[in-house]
């Protein structure tokens, strides 16, 4: 999707530690949702913001929060790392609170040492 | 919650054929099923995506049929040319919804030349 950007592109982290990744679209976009894809594996549904709310949550604990701003920014936290939350991390902007149609940013690949 | 299964895992077809990959799902409240390309070190990228008051949908040399009685959903590529080498997922969800999508394992396609 055009006009999406996530930050950091590549991220080191060692266990234990807490990582805010971000992710940033063209105006209007008022829903948006995370997910992520492990090695050789297909994207997981995080959770889902709208209009600044979480409004659906995928099979994930709560130490993967998130936030989403005025300006449709939006971040995924996550607090005492393990190892197995390497991984590329997607953010899918949208329009409405229950788009369906998802285009993936470019992702962050975050590894936890 | 919805399950999605996906064969085969890997698939090697000679360039010129065509090529088939199978998804299942579970839950039948699902009602939207995009098909997503991923290329090495790349975002997936939606291809085609098809709804359940629809049977099939074409674009150019990929096309998706559905078969909601049987929960189960295919990708047809033909024509297979190399640039068509890549993983493919499918991916299930409740329209309207705020539940994210589900996603299948992949299939790696590999066209030989």
């Amino acid at each position: 999707e055009t006009g999406v950007t996530q930050s950091p592109t590549h991220l080191i982290k060692t266990r234990g530690q807490q990582v805010t990744l971000r992710c940033s679209s063209q105006s209007g976009h008022n829903t948006v949702s995370w997910y992520q894809q492990a090695l050789g594996q297909g994207p997981q549904f995080i959770f889902q913001y709208y209009r600044e709310e979480e409004n659906g949550r995928g099979n994930f604990p709560p130490r993967f929060s998130g936030l989403q701003f005025p300006n449709y920014s939006s971040e995924l936290n996550v607090n005492a790392l393990e190892l197995d939350d390497s991984a590329l991390y997607l953010c899918a902007p949208s329009m409405g609170g229950s788009s369906d149609t998802q285009y993936f940013g470019p992702g962050t690949r975050l590894t936890v040492l | 919650g919805e399950n999605v299964e996906q064969h085969p895992s890997t698939l090697s077809v000679q360039e010129g054929d065509s090529a088939v990959i199978k998804c299942t799902y579970s839950d039948s409240a699902s009602n939207y099923f995009p098909w997503y390309k991923q290329e090495l070190g790349k975002r997936p990228q939606l291809i085609i995506d098809i709804r359940s008051n629809v049977g099939e949908k074409k674009d150019q040399r990929i096309a998706v049929t559905l078969n909601k009685t049987a929960k189960h959903f295919s990708l047809h590529i033909t024509e297979t040319q190399p640039e068509d080498s890549a993983v493919y997922f499918c991916a299930a969800k409740k329209g309207g919804g705020a539940d994210g999508l589900t996603f299948g394992k992949g299939t790696h396609l590999i066209i030989q030349p």
